[in-house]
């Protein structure tokens, strides 16, 4: 089974300010990374995937890159919007995901 | 519009048993893989299950041991989850998801539905 780790568990940046979150996996992955959002008391939202792409209607502020076992997730400017939980997730086989434990971005 | 209603959470006793159903509509179902994807409260995403369009390809986190089963009636437009012998740990948000092909990932989600396994 394929582990997700991301770190910090909490990151607190100020509005405005450059937020980076990394996830590691156990072994390569390849680009097959994910990276979702999500708000309390919603259902997450799909930000990256391909490592590098960003998903349908996704603010260009928001940029993955990685490959192999190495990712992170940068907001280049962080936005009042963009305090949240954010998870990677891996599907490095068809049909078979493993998230990270998430990584809370508050405001600092 | 894409919508995905889950329901058939609720309250339960450890060792019974519970279906959860997933009403898709706004695209052609028979076409997308779909997903179970639960959360544990306060917790992070676990991703539960997947089905492919037809139905002929079927996966589980190995965490469930066999106690869950998906499937899916595409005639009905909708997605399934028989879930057994439920523990407390089995306590979570059932979010059902849409599996977009283009992105191997789910790009749709419902609102989720809360399983409560509690004596």
């Amino acid at each position: 089974e394929i582990v997700m780790t991301q770190s910090p568990a909490t990151l607190s940046v100020s509005p405005g300010e450059r937020a980076t979150l990394s996830c590691r996996a156990s072994q390569s992955v390849s680009s097959n990374l994910a990276w979702y959002q999500q708000k309390p008391g919603q259902a997450p939202r799909l930000l990256i995937y391909g490592a590098s792409t960003r998903a349908t209607g996704i603010p260009a502020r928001f940029s993955g890159s990685g490959s192999g076992t190495e990712f992170t997730l940068t907001i280049s400017s962080l936005q009042s919007e963009d305090f949240a939980v954010y998870y990677c997730q891996q599907y490095n086989n068809w049909l078979l995901y493993t998230f990270g434990q998430g990584t809370k971005l508050e405001i600092k | 519009e894409v919508q995905l209603v889950e329901s058939g959470g609720g309250l339960v006793k450890p060792g019974g048993s519970l279906r959860l159903s997933c009403a898709a509509s706004g695209f052609t179902f028979s076409s997308y893989s779909m997903n179970w994807v639960r959360q544990a409260p306060g917790k992070g995403l676990e991703w539960v299950s997947s089905i492919s369009s037809s139905g002929s390809y079927i996966y589980y986190a190995d965490s469930l041991k066999g106690r869950f089963t998906i499937s899916r009636d595409n005639a009905k437009n909708s997605l399934y989850l028989q879930m057994n012998s439920l523990r407390a740990e089995d306590t979570a948000v059932y979010y059902c998801a849409r599996v977009d092909d283009s992105s191997a990932n789910p790009d749709y989600w419902g609102q989720g539905t809360l399983v409560t396994v509690s004596s």
